[in-house]
């Protein structure tokens, strides 16, 4: 399977934007990049997912490098309510998903 | 509002004997449903793939006698610890995906406890 490797954690400030970074250097050319974030005690909620383009949606964007070998999840202005656990992961479409050990996102505020 | 539901939420039973955790997709039909576990302070570990009338297909080490999944119709697959131990409790999440639209939508977990 194809792995990602992602920061354990990282700090934001209310407010202000945060860029979560996803190394996948081994992604195939069928694995779309799939973002989930969860919170304390409840399931995971899906953020946004894209294959090549960069993608907008009311939650994020997200940032795929040319190469395709790494993304970056953008959170235009972090909540408090933004604090979980975002994962990263590449699977083939609606394909079963394997996490990682994910970022913890602490907003400061 | 949810899209897949867990049910029940929170679970304490005793050694050896089962439990069953249902999961039921609200407003489209899933062929197909997977069940991760999830340990304290750990990521989520795929434990099955659950298909709609067929059998399960298990991830490496997991037992597929002890964890009894059925997926009898478009909507409900359930997950069944049997005699369960300590060791087993463990916050259980499903998710199905919905139509082709990329996403995996997740219940809200069922927390097991054995004593």
């Amino acid at each position: 399977d194809a792995k990602t490797t992602q920061p354990n954690s990282m700090e934001s400030n209310e407010e202000e934007p945060v860029h979560l970074p996803c190394n996948h250097s081994t992604i195939s050319g069928t694995d779309y990049i799939h973002w989930y974030r969860q919170l304390p005690s409840q399931g995971p909620e899906y953020v946004i997912h894209g294959l090549t383009s960069n993608v907008n949606n009311r939650m994020a964007s997200l940032a795929i490098a040319e190469d395709r070998k790494s993304s970056t999840l953008i959170l235009h202005r972090a909540t408090l309510r933004d604090a979980a656990v975002y994962y990263c992961i590449l699977s083939e479409y609606n394909n079963d998903m394997r996490f990682g050990a994910g970022t913890r996102l602490t907003v400061k505020p | 509002g949810a899209v897949v539901s867990q049910h029940p939420s929170r679970v304490i039973c005793k050694s050896g004997t089962s439990v069953k955790i249902e999961c039921r997709s609200l407003d489209f039909q899933a062929t197909t449903m997977f069940w991760y576990r999830q340990f304290p302070k750990q990521s989520l570990m795929l434990m099955a793939t659950s298909n709609e009338g067929s059998k399960a297909t298990y991830e490496q080490g997991v037992e597929k006698d002890k964890f009894l999944i059925n997926h009898a119709s478009l909507t409900l697959s359930t997950l069944t610890v049997t005699s369960a131990h300590p060791e087993d409790s463990s916050f259980y999440i499903c998710s199905a995906p919905r139509g082709q639209t990329g996403e995996l939508f997740f219940g809200e977990g069922s927390r097991l406890t054995v004593l």
